[in-house]
Formats: C-alpha cells, sequence, structure tokens
C-alpha cells in the first residue's frame, strides 16, 4: 500500500475528446509527476509539480496539462485525444529532494477509440 | 527516450531457482531504483541504492551498482510464483529535480 490513490480506474473515450485524471496522496508528499506508459513498455515521464507549478516536463505536446492544489492533490488534463493517448497513466508522490523514493499509485488506464 | 536497457527482455526460471536481470544508462545518475509491476498496475517500489553505494540488500534482493560502467543488477534469490511481474530500472539523473527514466522492464515468470 503506497498510499497513493488515482481515479478513475479505467476509462474510455473517443478521439478529440478530453479527459482528467486524479491522483492523491498522504500528507507530506509534496511532489507528484505523472507518468505514460503504453502496452509493453515502460514508462514516460510527463510532467512534475511542486507547490502547484510545474517544474519539469518531459517530451509531451501542450495539450497535456496539469494542476497541483494546495492539499497536493493533482490532476492531468489530456485536450484533443489521439489513439496514441490510449495507455496507463501513473502518478507518482514523493517529498521534496531527488533523493526521496517515489510511491506511485495503481494507475488510471486509458483507452480512445 | 528511454533511457535504459534491460536485460533480459524476458526471463522463465522454477520456483526455487535466483533471477538476475541487468540495467544500462546513459547519463550520470543521482539515485537508481527498482520497481515492480503486476499485470499492468501500479508500480510497486522495491529497492534504491545511491550514487555513491554498490550494493544494497532487502530481503531476498541483492541490488548491485557500477557507476563506471553505467550498470546495476537486481538478483532476486530463491524466487517463488508470486515473484512473477514486470521489472523495470528507473534512474534519477544528476542534477535533476526528481525526475525517473525508466528502461523497458524484464518480464519475469517463475513457475511453480
Amino acid at each position: 500500500e503506497t498510499g497513493v490513490t488515482q481515479s478513475p480506474t479505467h476509462l474510455i473515450k473517443t478521439r478529440g475528446q478530453q479527459v482528467t485524471l486524479r491522483c492523491s496522496s498522504q500528507s507530506g508528499h509534496n511532489t507528484v509527476s505523472w507518468y505514460q506508459q503504453a502496452l509493453g513498455q515502460g514508462p514516460q515521464f510527463i510532467f512534475q509539480y511542486y507547490r502547484e507549478e510545474e517544474n519539469g516536463r518531459g517530451n509531451f505536446p501542450p495539450r497535456f496539462s496539469g494542476l497541483q492544489f494546495p492539499n497536493y492533490s493533482s490532476e492531468l488534463n489530456v485536450n484533443a485525444l489521439e489513439l496514441d493517448d490510449s495507455a496507463l497513466y501513473l502518478c507518482a508522490c514523493r517529498r521534496e529532494g531527488p533523493r526521496e523514493t517515489q510511491y506511485f499509485g495503481p494507475g488510471t488506464r486509458l483507452l480512445v477509440l | 527516450s528511454q533511457q535504459g536497457e534491460e536485460d533480459p527482455q524476458a526471463l522463465s526460471i522454477q520456483e526455487g531457482e535466483n533471477a538476475t536481470m541487468n540495467c544500462s544508462y546513459k547519463t550520470s545518475i543521482n539515485n537508481l531504483q527498482w520497481y515492480r509491476q503486476n499485470s499492468g498496475r501500479g508500480l510497486v517500489h522495491l529497492i534504491l541504492i545511491r550514487s555513491n553505494e554498490r550494493e544494497k540488500h532487502s530481503g531476498r534482493l541483492r541490488v548491485t551498482l557500477d557507476t563506471s560502467k553505467k550498470s546495476s543488477s537486481l538478483l532476486i534469490t530463491a524466487s517463488r510464483a508470486a515473484d512473477t511481474a514486470s521489472y523495470f530500472c528507473a534512474t534519477t539523473p544528476s542534477g535533476n529535480t526528481g525526475k525517473l527514466i525508466f528502461g523497458q522492464g524484464t518480464t519475469l515468470q517463475v513457475k511453480p
């Protein structure tokens, strides 16, 4: 049990739609990162939030955006969904500092038709 | 792009045997972590080894790190059927604020 929860667990959308995924963690995990994991691949870093601001981003287009709230919960928003956005989306939470262990949630599986 | 390369991509062993997985990476790192993933669900953190450490143990797990060769290995001793999963190494590059770069993983099957 990592103390990190994600919702929903599964989601089906059609191309062009928008989606919001949510993540929350136990108190003290003030840094949250989001990852996309395509089938059969390792997770790829989307972006990271600390103190409600984005402070690192991977190679993902601007239609991937996020929010972090004062209680450290977070959202990942994806606009104009494409078929290739079908993947498992994972959030990872940790305390401040690059050496701290990151704790992953169970993920949201998104299918875009 | 993925930094880590894991070897082998797939491994099948009998219960009780040892399993060794290797990981190579490209840049200097702060630390390296190993994660387990069951059936495409969330990642479970197994062990973290810092760049100034060479070996670390946790239960049946042994991790080594060779920063000169930019490589790491994960040894699972006395494997069990419940160890069947995908295993990923993930590095935090030096100077980075915590981004993890994952390899493509090793799929381990432990036969009862």
